[in-house]
């Protein structure tokens, strides 16, 4: 059983286009994030939920829009997307706040052609 | 605010030989620091956390780190490495005044060659 899972694995798409990443987890946690991964692995913090309310917002252009319709849910809304916005994208989440563990989910590789 | 500092991008190191991933850190309140692996194409895992008690804290795959609070280091050993543990390492830290939000350090590739 896949603690936290992510679809797509795998998104190539053209510029302009909108697109969506879900991720779920079945930990019964109670925070999710979602992080971005550029092509040197530098990790940054997008932003978080806690029990469905959006607790962590980074400067993140407003083309990037969250939501988490319950706990164990929390997706990815992109929209007109560019060339920048090619990374990897990790789902993760915890019981709780800056003590827990994060478990990350497999990840989704986004392509902006 | 929180930093982390990774000090080295990349570590060659042959099998069963010792290995060092250096990471210091930032921060004006108590601190809970964190090392994640991220094996290719996979997500991060916790290695080990430290919160608080014993400096030294053992964590999975025979990794140990030991906390260092004059110094700000938070640095990840292994007596003996197998090609296995070719990875990415990442150093982490979050503290009270950041609330839910880590911050990961730029991470250290380590290279396990036979």
């Amino acid at each position: 059983d896949t603690a936290v899972s992510q679809t797509p694995k795998y998104l190539v798409t053209q510029m302009g286009n909108d697109k969506s990443i879900k991720c779920e987890q079945n930990l019964g946690h109670d925070t999710m994030y979602w992080y971005k991964q550029d092509s040197k692995k530098f990790l940054k913090i997008m932003f978080s939920y806690n029990n469905k309310e959006l607790i962590i917002n980074e400067t993140v252009p407003n083309r990037f829009s969250p939501k988490s319709p319950d706990k164990a849910h929390l997706n990815l809304h992109i929209n007109s997307l560019e060339l920048g916005d090619s990374a990897v994208y990790f789902c993760a989440s915890s019981q709780g706040d800056y003590q827990e563990t994060q478990y990350f989910g497999p990840g989704t590789r986004l392509l902006v052609l | 605010a929180q930093s982390v500092t990774q000090l080295d991008s990349q570590v060659p190191v042959f099998e069963e030989a010792p290995v060092e991933l250096r990471c210091n850190y930032s921060s004006s309140v108590s601190v809970y620091l964190f090392w994640y692996v991220q094996y290719p194409n996979q997500g991060l895992q916790l290695l080990l956390k430290y919160l608080s008690g014993s400096t030294l804290v053992k964590g999975i795959n025979g990794f140990e780190a030991e906390f260092n609070k004059s110094q700000t280091s938070f640095h990840l050993r292994k007596p003996s490495v197998h090609i296995s543990d070719t990875a990415e390492y990442f150093c982490a830290v979050s503290d009270l005044g950041g609330g839910f939000k880590t911050i990961f350090g730029a991470g250290t590739r380590l290279f396990v060659k036979a």
